[in-house]
């Protein structure tokens, strides 16, 4: 596709379910990264990935949440046992390095409700 | 202490107002300096980059470095409605031992 893809876009799931966000990064771009959005607030850093090297986790806020992709593919970011304070966007952006001006792409976003 | 650290406001001025928004870091190896402008319901986009030290400008909006004291800036003239958006600074070093670095966004409205 033309440019990152998130789905689903909006997600309304149970407090203790749990749920798989995706993302598809623009074809060759070898970094990407997973951010959360509060509504009015602005972007915390989660996960990034860079190529085959291991992923950057530091911004995990609990180890409910988990993150995978493969090779400079698809990711997917996975929240167990939701929690109404997990209620967010969850934006992903790739680019084509990780470093100097790299143009970060970002995606729709996904708009996670926690009821 | 993050390393970016961005006011998030909001920072609310009439129409025509001169904008200045601002980031501090502290990571003195950082070269590249963005920013990104984030409306309402949309993913961030690339509004402008500097690298190094000084200024850039580009219409409307001017973005300035100081490394000596870790501080850019985005200066937006003629401020108009249409600028309403957050605005987010990001910064990165220039090998691949660095990931960009945003900060949290400043959120801006201007007021007709």
């Amino acid at each position: 596709g033309a440019g990152v893809s998130q789905s689903p876009s909006n997600k309304v799931t149970e407090k203790g379910k749990d749920v798989e966000l995706r993302c598809d990064p623009i074809s060759g771009h070898t970094a990407l990264y997973w951010y959360r959005q509060r509504l009015g607030q602005g972007l915390e850093f989660l996960i990034y990935f860079q190529g085959n090297s291991a992923p950057d986790k530091s911004g995990l806020p609990s180890d409910r949440f988990s993150a995978e992709r493969t090779g400079e593919s698809v990711s997917t970011l996975t929240i167990q046992r939701t929690q109404q304070e997990d209620s967010a966007v969850y934006l992903c952006a790739s680019s084509l390095v990780s470093w100097g001006a790299a143009e970060a792409f970002f995606g729709q976003g996904t708009r996670l409700t926690v009821v | 202490q993050k390393e970016v650290e961005q006011d998030p406001g909001p920072l609310s001025v009439p129409e025509g107002a001169i904008v200045s928004l601002n980031c501090t870091y502290s990571n003195s190896a950082f070269q590249y300096f963005m920013w990104y402008r984030q409306y309402s319901r949309k993913g961030p986009e690339l509004l402008m980059y500097t690298y190094s030290s000084g200024n850039k400008e580009d219409g409307r909006f001017t973005a300035q470095v100081d490394k000596s004291s870790k501080y850019i800036s985005l200066f937006i003239r003629d401020s108009q409605p249409s600028d309403s958006a957050t605005y987010l600074c990001a910064m990165s070093g220039d090998t691949g031992g660095f990931k960009t670095i945003f900060g949290a966004g400043t959120r801006l409205f201007v007021k007709a």
